[in-house]
């Protein structure tokens, strides 16, 4: 069974505080995303990765960055929180394929961020 | 960039057909898809649409797409209490890997 895992389901966090939030996948895949989740917003583009140590800014990178130092490990950081980014935070991963007939996107549990 | 357009809620009663809307900008958009939500959980991929299709059926589900106009849809036949989630239309140019989501459709299924 596929595995995209989050490590914190809920977090809460004060203001200015720098936050990890880890994404763990079993399928090796290439592709890893972080998306934010908000009502009303849908899921936003935070950052994705294609390989190793590589990353590219998505729709919203403002006040975030990522970390990929190996293959099933996405990281997120928010290197000094606000409560702007109190938010649901899903990472996901695919194969480099892409989103062809049989592949997709997997997605994680979701992590939950509260900033106070 | 890239729009993808979705009402907000759509309530029905159980047994009853939902069609959940969405509309999309991208005219490039290969691949187009359609994701539930439950609550507290990912996202999991409920069926997807070749933009060279009109229409894709697949058990419950009746997946209509509008190419002209952008607007794809999700029929879902018989709609069950278990069917109460958030809905995700999402298009991709294919061969690049970025997806983009709409807004969510939150469906309610009133027993």
């Amino acid at each position: 069974d596929v595995k995209v895992t989050q490590s914190s389901r809920y977090l809460v966090k004060r203001t200015g505080e720098k936050v990890f939030l880890e994404c763990v996948q079993d399928m090796d895949h290439e592709n890893m995303f972080w998306y934010r989740q908000d009502p009303g917003l849908g899921l936003r583009l935070i950052y994705f990765s294609y390989d190793v140590k590589m990353k590219e800014k998505g729709d919203i990178p403002e006040g975030y960055s990522v970390s990929r130092e190996k293959k099933e490990r996405f990281s997120l950081i928010l290197e000094s929180a606000s409560t702007n980014q109190t938010s649901m935070y899903l990472c996901a991963s695919s194969h480099r394929q892409g989103l062809q007939s049989g592949n997709t996107i997997y997605f994680g549990e979701g992590s939950w961020l509260t900033v106070v | 960039g890239e729009d993808v357009e979705q009402s907000l809620f759509l309530s029905v009663r159980e047994g009853d057909s939902s069609v959940i809307n969405c509309t999309y900008t991208d005219s490039s958009s290969t691949y187009l898809y359609w994701y539930k939500q439950e609550p507290g959980a990912g996202l999991q991929l409920l069926t997807y649409i070749f933009s060279n299709m009109d229409m894709k059926q697949d058990q419950r589900l009746t997946v209509l797409l509008n190419k002209k106009d952008k607007h794809l849809s999700l029929r879902i036949a018989d709609t069950q209490t278990g069917d109460s989630a958030i809905y995700f239309c999402a298009e991709s140019s294919g061969g690049y890997q970025k997806v983009t989501f709409g807004t969510g459709t939150k469906l309610q299924v009133i027993p």
